[in-house]
């Protein structure tokens, strides 16, 4: 079965950068696009970026632009997303997901990382 | 890219019908038919229920439907249940090769 598993919470400094990883399994990682979504405290989805698992390309949310990195291993088939000059407002879970039974939507979704900004 | 907007709450009582609509613009929903919606249980991960405007994934309850008129998309629950009660976003995908979420929609069973 199709899962995207991702790395446990993290506790940053402002200023710090933050990487999440998301390892998928069940389906074939390059053949497919993986997908990063956030969630401030109490707050809407909030879409980041996407990454063209098979030749690495990438696309970012105007928001987020020179202060986010989507990366890919897939020897590993784990897909990353780096966030950098981290300040308070970046407080949120960030998820991955991906479209694998189909293009624009996301059908599969990690369970979240919780990143706390705080001095 | 301005988050596509929704009402903020929606309710009904069990059996009921409700509609929660999905507002863009001819950039995003009014372009493409690739407006998907996602529920969201508290503390959950969001769960894709309707992609491509109309089609449910399997194993999502056919009480869910989705419709589009331009620039609006809508999805509506029909016989309301007490599972039903979650956040709902909408999605869609825009000119700029990006994606952008709705401002979500908090549903509540009476």
């Amino acid at each position: 079965q199709v899962q995207l598993v991702q790395s446990g919470a993290e506790v940053k400094k402002p200023g710090a950068s933050v990487k999440v990883s998301c390892e998928a399994s069940g389906y074939t990682f390059t053949n497919c696009a993986m997908y990063w979504v956030r969630q401030a405290p109490g707050q809407r989805l909030e879409w980041m970026g996407w990454l063209n698992a098979g030749n690495g390309d990438t696309i970012y949310s105007q928001k987020f632009q020179g202060r986010v990195t989507i990366t890919r291993d897939t020897s590993a088939s784990t897909a990353y997303m780096e966030l950098s000059s981290l300040r308070s407002e970046d407080t949120a879970i960030y998820y991955c997901a991906a479209s694998v039974w189909g293009d624009y939507h996301f059908d599969f979704w990690g369970q979240g990382t919780l990143v706390t900004v705080s001095s | 890219q301005s988050a596509l907007t929704q009402p903020a709450s929606v309710s009904g009582s069990p059996g009921q019908s409700i509609t929660i609509s999905c507002t863009g613009t001819n950039s995003d929903v009014g372009r493409y038919n690739y407006v998907s919606w996602y529920q969201q249980h508290p503390g959950k991960a969001p769960k894709l229920i309707i992609y491509d405007v109309t089609y449910r994934p399997s194993g999502v309850s056919n009480r869910f439907s989705g419709s589009k008129s331009g620039d609006t998309a809508s999805l509506t629950i029909s016989g309301l249940q007490a599972e039903d009660e979650a956040d709902y976003y909408c999605n869609s995908y825009t000119s700029r090769f990006t994606y952008v979420f709705g401002t979500g929609t908090k549903v509540t069973v009476l």
